[in-house]
């Protein structure tokens, strides 16, 4: 199984300001099979980023992923205030598929 | 648009089976595969199952496949899931989401909006 481990776990921050959120894999992503989704309280995830860097459908463009291999991340490049809320990165390119434990980003 | 509609709220005794149903429409059901993943309260999501709506054929995840089961019924568009021997740390939001159009590696997107499985005594 591959184990997905973020970090940070969290990030205080402001809005207009820039998150970096990382992934690390246990062992590489296959043909970089990646997603990032944000899950806002009490709602389903909703994705953002799939194959490591292509923005799902309407997804704003201030939301950009790269890496390949067992690193990625995710760079929002200016917090809006629907932005606060938890990140998780999910490799699908290998059974059982795996979410990482997820980085909540809060309100500096 | 795409969309996946889940049955409502249960609440189980331990020991228990429980069902969860997915009605999907906006698109021809048959040619997008089906994950179901749980969601424990404070947790990351955890991959449970896909079955793939044209053949019928499933996978588990190894934990719980003594467990689970998976099915569909072509004619309503409806994928179900059921879990057993229902326990406390069952106690979770079950989402269903749609997967790849061909093979089994695909993201996730869109998601049912969820249904919450209560398991207590």
């Amino acid at each position: 199984e591959i184990v997905l481990t973020q970090s940070p776990d969290t990030l205080s921050l402001s809005p207009g300001e820039r998150a970096t959120l990382s992934c690390r894999a246990s062992q590489s992503v296959t043909s970089s099979y990646l997603a990032w989704y944000r899950q806002k309280p009490g709602q389903a995830p909703r994705l953002l980023i799939y194959g490591a860097s292509t923005r799902a459908t309407g997804i704003p463009d201030r939301f950009s992923g790269s890496g390949s291999g067992t690193d990625f991340s995710l760079t929002i490049s200016r917090m809006e205030p629907e932005d606060f809320a938890v990140y998780y990165c999910h490799q699908y390119g290998r059974s059982p598929y795996t979410f990482g434990q997820g980085t909540k980003l809060e309100i500096k | 648009q795409v969309q996946l509609v889940q049955s409502g709220a249960e609440v189980k005794k331990p020991g228990a089976s429980v069902k969860v149903s997915c009605k999907a429409s906006g698109y021809t059901f048959t040619y997008y595969y089906i994950h179901w993943v749980r969601q424990a309260p404070g947790q990351a999501p955890e991959w449970m199952a896909i079955i793939n709506p044209s053949g019928g054929t499933t996978s588990y995840a190894q934990r719980l496949q003594d467990r689970v089961t998976v099915t569909r019924d072509t004619s309503t568009s409806t994928v179900h899931m059921e879990l057993s021997s229902l326990r406390s740390e069952d106690t979770a939001v079950y989402y269903c989401a749609r997967g790849a159009s061909t093979g089994t590696t695909g993201w996730f997107d869109p998601w049912g909006q969820g249904t919450l499985v209560t398991v207590s005594s």
